[in-house]
């Protein structure tokens, strides 16, 4: 079936430092990817949409500047948090739809993000 | 918006039957997933249902899906211990967002010995 693959899998860094997560289909393309964020014991907040070839589109009150997405590939998106700060500090998790047409998602594992 | 609620935990003994049940508002959803999250994860895709079908059975897993009601539970028949996880109830509809998916809180699964 469709894997998505997240690296890395957790980062720690020092606040004021900008970190990269890349998120790739290995079985498949996809024109479009979403990124989300998970707060402990609660769902998913979707962050933004990664479009391949064009710009993100970013939900409301995600600040554009902050989470840099970069879908260059068919099967590679990455998302840069610039200048992290400890609030920055979550679970960041991205999806990628696969051609079932069922219009299931298929997650990766995620990455832990801790600035300190 | 659209809301899909489900019930934040769940506690069940080491053998029994787990059944996690989700209500959501658009009747016009044309899918409804369960994923499951164990800690530290991403989200799996256990099984989903088209919205014309009732009941969907895949070894362990049953999903009955009552379109009147707007009412979706996944049972677990035998429940492990490896089950312990995070049960997430979703919904597609064309009004959805940008991932085509509406997404419940999650239910936390307990197992206890």
């Amino acid at each position: 079936g469709a894997v998505v693959s997240q690296h890395p899998s957790w980062v720690i860094c020092k606040s004021g430092t900008s970190v990269k997560i890349e998120c790739r289909s290995l079985d498949f393309q996809a024109t479009t990817m979403f990124w989300y964020r998970q707060f402990p014991k609660q769902s998913l907040m979707l962050m933004a949409t990664s479009n391949e070839g064009s710009k993100a589109t970013y939900e409301q009150g995600v600040e554009k500047d902050k989470f840099l997405i970069n879908h260059a590939s068919l099967t590679l998106s990455t998302l840069t948090v610039t200048s992290a700060h400890p609030e920055d500090s979550s679970f960041y998790i991205c999806s990628a739809r696969d051609h079932s047409g069922a219009n299931v998602l298929t997650f990766g594992a995620g990455s832990r993000l801790t600035v300190l | 918006g659209e809301d899909v609620e489900q019930s934040l935990f769940l506690s069940v003994r080491e053998g029994d039957s787990s059944v996690i049940n989700c209500t959501y508002t658009d009747s016009s959803s044309t899918y409804l997933y369960w994923y499951k999250q164990e800690p530290g994860a991403g989200l799996q895709l256990l099984t989903y249902i088209f919205s014309n079908m009732d009941m969907k059975q895949d070894q362990r897993l049953t999903v009955l899906l009552n379109k009147k009601d707007k009412h979706l539970s996944l049972r677990i028949a035998d429940t492990q211990t490896g089950d312990s996880a995070i049960y997430f109830c979703a919904e597609s509809y064309s009004g959805g967002g940008a991932d085509g998916l509406t997404f419940g809180k999650g239910t936390h699964l307990i197992i206890q010995p």
